[in-house]
C-alpha cells in the first residue's frame, strides 16, 4: 500500500488556468508538508501542516492554497499558473512537528505549464 | 534561517569504490541530519540520519559522521554498486522543526 499517495503524477496545462494536485496519506501522521522540486532538483519546502492547522508558509505566492480537510489529507490548489510554477511537487508526512521525525515523500507531481 | 551547502554536485565512482559526500550546516542550534535518497521518477527516500549527540552512525555500507564544532557532516557510502545511482540530499533540522535540504549530489556507479 502507498503510504503517501498524489495525484496526478503528471500535468500539462496552460498558462493562466486553475489546477489542484490531491495529497493523502495512510500513515496515521499528524504533519503533512508541500515540497517544490524546481530543475536543478532543489528541494524547497512550501507548506507544512499540523492536524489540519497552518504552521509553515514559506514566502509563496498567495496563487498557491493548501488546504487540509482532516489531517490525511492536504491538497494543493493553484490558481494562475504561470511558466515559473513548472516544477515537480511533492507531499509528504511526518509523525508529528517534532524534529527528528523522518518525513516520507510521495511520488511527486509533475507539472508543466506551457 | 538555516542554510545547507552540500559538495560534490555530482560524483562518479567505479563499482567497488567509495564515494563521499560533504555538508555543511550555518544554523549551530541543528540537531538532526538525515539523508535522503531520491531514484529517478521518484520521491525522496530516508536512508539513513543522525543526531547531535552522536559523532558516527553506520548502517551496513553507509556511514554519515557529525562534526558539531566545525558544523559539517558527511554520508559515505562503500562498495558502490550501480544501484547507488541516484540522487542524495542532506538535510539539517533545528528545534523549530523546519528541515533545509542541500542542493543535491547526483552519484554515477560506473559498472
Amino acid at each position: 500500500d502507498t503510504a503517501v499517495s498524489q495525484t496526478p503524477k503528471y500535468l500539462v496545462t496552460q498558462m493562466g488556468n486553475d489546477k489542484s494536485i490531491k495529497c493523502e496519506q495512510n500513515l496515521g501522521h499528524d504533519t503533512m508538508y508541500w515540497y517544490k522540486q524546481d530543475s536543478k532538483k532543489f528541494l524547497k519546502i512550501m507548506f507544512s501542516y499540523n492536524n489540519k492547522e497552518l504552521i509553515i508558509n514559506e514566502t509563496v505566492p498567495n496563487r498557491f492554497s493548501p488546504k487540509s480537510p482532516d489531517k490525511a489529507h492536504l491538497n494543493l490548489h493553484i490558481n494562475s499558473l504561470e511558466l515559473g510554477d513548472s516544477a515537480v511537487y511533492f507531499c509528504a508526512s511526518s509523525l508529528s512537528q517534532g524534529t527528528g521525525n523522518t518525513i516520507y515523500f510521495g511520488e511527486g507531481s509533475w507539472l508543466t505549464v506551457v | 534561517g538555516e542554510n545547507v551547502e552540500q559538495h560534490p554536485s555530482t560524483l562518479s565512482v567505479q563499482e567497488g569504490d567509495s564515494a563521499v559526500i560533504k555538508c555543511t550546516y550555518s544554523d549551530s542550534a541543528s540537531n538532526y541530519f538525515p539523508w535522503y535518497k531520491q531514484e529517478l521518477g521518484k520521491g525522496p527516500q530516508l536512508i539513513i540520519d543522525i543526531r547531535s549527540n552522536v559523532g558516527e552512525k553506520k548502517d551496513q555500507r553507509i556511514a554519515v559522521t557529525l562534526n558539531k564544532t566545525a558544523k559539517h557532516f558527511s554520508l559515505h557510502i562503500t562498495e558502490t554498486q550501480p544501484e547507488d545511482s541516484a540522487v542524495y540530499f542532506c538535510a539539517a533540522s533545528t528545534p523549530h522543526y523546519k528541515l533545509s535540504f542541500g542542493a543535491g549530489t547526483t552519484v554515477t556507479v560506473r559498472a
